[in-house]
């Protein structure tokens, strides 16, 4: 089965500043998903990668997917206390059926 | 906009009970999914459904059983819950395996004493 590591587990920040998630794979990437979680509520989608060098932006979360296709960063640039919560990335398996999720990286903005 | 339906949301259960979650989605999707979420981690895949009458395990699947009779439904089955299956549980759906947005329902939130 594919696995999905996120580094670093959990991120303390204050507000304002720049972070990084990473999120690696033991597989090619078929497709990477970056969802972000409320605590206590359901998952929302943030943005989704495809081909090997893309990367997409939305307000201030940036998102690449590396050239091998194994592995991908969220960058969120002047963090906000909106931005808190567990990031998580998802992909699915090459035969496009089952798709899994990392570890979650848990986000705490300092304001 | 109804998307994905999951029932109930909170839920208390004695060790050895049995219990279905229910997962209704709207959208005409073929892919749905179910997950459950530990405390501080990632989600795992329980079961998954490519399409009706069809269903396969993910990751976790002891303890957990599923159907897919309609399109639209998807329910979790726990046979004698466990302490161990205290968790939140996420259903979600697609269009079409890995290949668009995974929508989620809201969560039910299961508790085993």
């Amino acid at each position: 089965s594919q696995e999905l590591e996120q580094s670093p587990q959990s991120l303390i920040v204050q507000e304002g500043k720049n972070l990084t998630i990473n999120c690696t794979s033991s597989k090619t990437l078929y497709g990477l998903y970056w969802y972000k979680q409320k605590y206590g509520e359901g998952l929302i989608f943030l943005m989704m990668l495809q081909k090997g060098g893309e990367e997409k932006s939305h307000e201030k979360i940036t998102a690449k997917l590396d050239e091998k296709k194994q592995q991908s960063s969220l960058h969120i640039t002047a963090s906000q206390p909106s931005h808190a919560g567990i990031y998580l990335c998802g992909a699915g398996e090459d035969t496009g059926n089952q798709f899994y999720f990392g570890t979650g990286t848990s986000l705490t903005v300092i304001p | 906009n109804a998307g994905v339906t999951q029932t109930p949301k909170f839920r208390i259960l004695k060790i050895g009970q049995s219990m279905t979650l229910q997962c209704t989605q709207d959208m005409n999707h073929n892919y749905m999914y179910w997950y459950r979420q530990d405390p501080g981690m990632g989600l795992k895949l329980i079961y998954y459904s490519v399409g009706a009458g069809i269903t396969d395990k993910g990751e976790v699947p002891n303890g957990y059983n599923v159907s897919r009779s309609t399109t639209e439904d998807f329910p979790l089955r726990l046979e004698l819950a466990a302490p161990s299956q205290t968790s939140v549980y996420f259903c979600a759906s697609m269009e079409g395996g890995s290949r668009g947005e995974l929508f989620f329902g809201e969560g039910s939130r299961l508790t085993v004493l």
